[in-house]
């Protein structure tokens, strides 16, 4: 079983939705959690970083952590063409950039 | 500010040839790190350095060196590349931000082995 799980999408909505993207993980260990952005052919780049549970919120986006069932979520308001790429949930148990455990990826697309 | 930088962008090897990886970054990091990026498998470590003159093994180090040059530059070698190594690789440096690190990453490189 890998540490952490990402559904890989591809996922298509249109503009204006709410988008909801998810990552379960098996170790309760995890207390950081972050959400990644990747656009085409680019590096990630961090989007929301949360420590243990509950929500936090940016913008557009929400994080939310429920470490009771071992799921994390990453919701986009109002998605514009822009959001599309990318997103890649990491967690790590201690906060070191060294043992971050990442998804694969889900792949969202916002169409015009 | 460049941020994290890395070149090149692109190279083909054949079975057998070395290349060196290189990255900087501008932003007085202590720590930087390579990983891999493979479809379906997402972003593995290769090796990292938490400071200027340590290195160590992250999941995946067989078949890579590395060398923390100074505080900006950290460089990733494959000695004799292998079909197995064709990957985007890239390069990320961290600060500590409140409870944890926040890792800023390069554009990548994208290397084929043939």
């Amino acid at each position: 079983q890998k540490e952490v799980e990402q559904d890989p999408g591809p996922l298509s909505v249109p503009e204006g939705a709410i988008v909801s993207l998810n990552c379960t993980y098996s170790n309760s260990a995890f207390q950081y959690f972050m959400w990644y952005r990747q656009y085409s052919r680019k590096g990630p780049e961090l989007l929301m970083y949360t420590y243990s549970s509950g929500n936090k919120e940016d913008g557009r986006f929400t994080a939310q952590v429920d470490k009771s069932s071992k799921y994390i979520s990453l919701f986009i308001r109002d998605s514009q063409p822009s959001d599309s790429a990318t997103y890649l949930c990491a967690m790590s148990a201690w906060g070191g950039a060294n043992n971050l455990f990442f998804g694969t990826g889900t792949r969202l697309t916002v169409i015009p | 500010n460049a941020g994290v930088t890395q070149t090149p962008k692109f190279q083909v090897l054949k079975t057998g040839q070395s290349m060196t990886l290189q990255c900087a970054q501008d932003m007085n990091h202590n720590s930087m790190y390579w990983y891999r990026q493979d479809p379906g498998m997402g972003l593995r470590l290769i090796y990292y350095s938490a400071s200027e003159g340590t290195t160590d093994k992250g999941e995946v180090p067989n078949g890579y060196n590395v060398s923390r040059l100074n505080k900006r530059e950290f460089s990733l070698r494959l000695e004799s590349a292998a079909p197995s190594q064709t990957s985007v690789y890239f390069c990320a440096s961290s600060e500590l931000q409140g409870t944890g690190e926040t890792q800023y990453f390069g554009p990548g490189t994208r290397l084929l082995v043939l």
